[in-house]
């Protein structure tokens, strides 16, 4: 059973820019959640989408912003990328319901330079 | 102050040894318990668990949750230097959903 693919692994982008990144979550998972990692704060949650809804969402920023299609894979987006923005973008999938196992995917490298 | 406390280590322990890790927490509504296991420049992956309070046991793994004591435990018994790692604990409550707290992560050292 595949698990959580994450595109692209690594990616460079220039301040001022946007950035998609992109998950396809375990099969039959529908709901997907968002993690930033950064060696100073740590993982902090982002946002979760479940049946193409936000469900929950964290405290980050309006420039992040994300979205879950009808097969359930979801992109997230970084509009206006500041050097901060640099971390390991983790997604997660999980059936949906709540108490269910949480299954992560090996991340996005994200540089801002 | 964090809603979930963990030492940062680095925790150095001799192969074979057995490893103790552990977070404690402010949020008397957690009730979801799971510790996640990340090698360097990988995702975090799913190790144990737990609801509630009480014991775990799967393999090498133990997992302990003591609510009362908002405090909850992770043993590794036979440490291998393959389980050279941070170990990140994580939890969550039915009102946040599948929303995960995490705490900042243990980094482990198990020498041959």
């Amino acid at each position: 059973k595949a698990g959580v693919t994450q595109t692209p692994r690594y990616l460079i982008k220039t301040r001022g820019q946007q950035v998609t990144l992109s998950c396809s979550p375990i099969s039959g998972h529908r709901s997907v959640s968002w993690y930033q990692q950064t060696p100073g704060q740590g993982l902090q949650f982002l946002f979760e989408y479940f049946s193409e809804t936000q469900r929950n969402k964290g405290n980050f920023p309006g420039r992040f912003s994300g979205r879950q299609f009808s097969n359930s894979r979801s992109e997230m987006n970084v509009s206006t990328l500041e050097l901060g923005d640099s971390a390991l973008y983790l997604c997660a999938s999980s059936l949906g319901g709540y108490g269910n196992t949480i299954y992560f995917g090996e991340g996005s490298w994200l540089t801002v330079v | 102050q964090k809603e979930v406390e963990q030492d940062p280590g680095p925790l150095s322990v001799p192969e074979g040894a057995i490893v103790s890790l552990n977070c404690t927490y402010s949020n008397s509504a957690f009730q979801y318990f799971m510790w996640y296991r990340q090698y360097s420049r990988k995702g975090p992956e799913l190790l144990m668990y737990t609801y509630s309070s009480g014991n775990k046991e799967d393999g090498r793994f133990t997992a302990q949750v003591d609510k009362s004591s908002k405090y909850i435990s992770l043993f590794i018994r036979d440490s291998q230097p393959s389980d050279s790692a941070t170990y990140l604990c994580a939890m969550s409550d039915q009102a946040a959903g599948n929303k995960l707290t995490f705490g900042g992560g243990t980094r482990v050292l198990v020498k041959p």
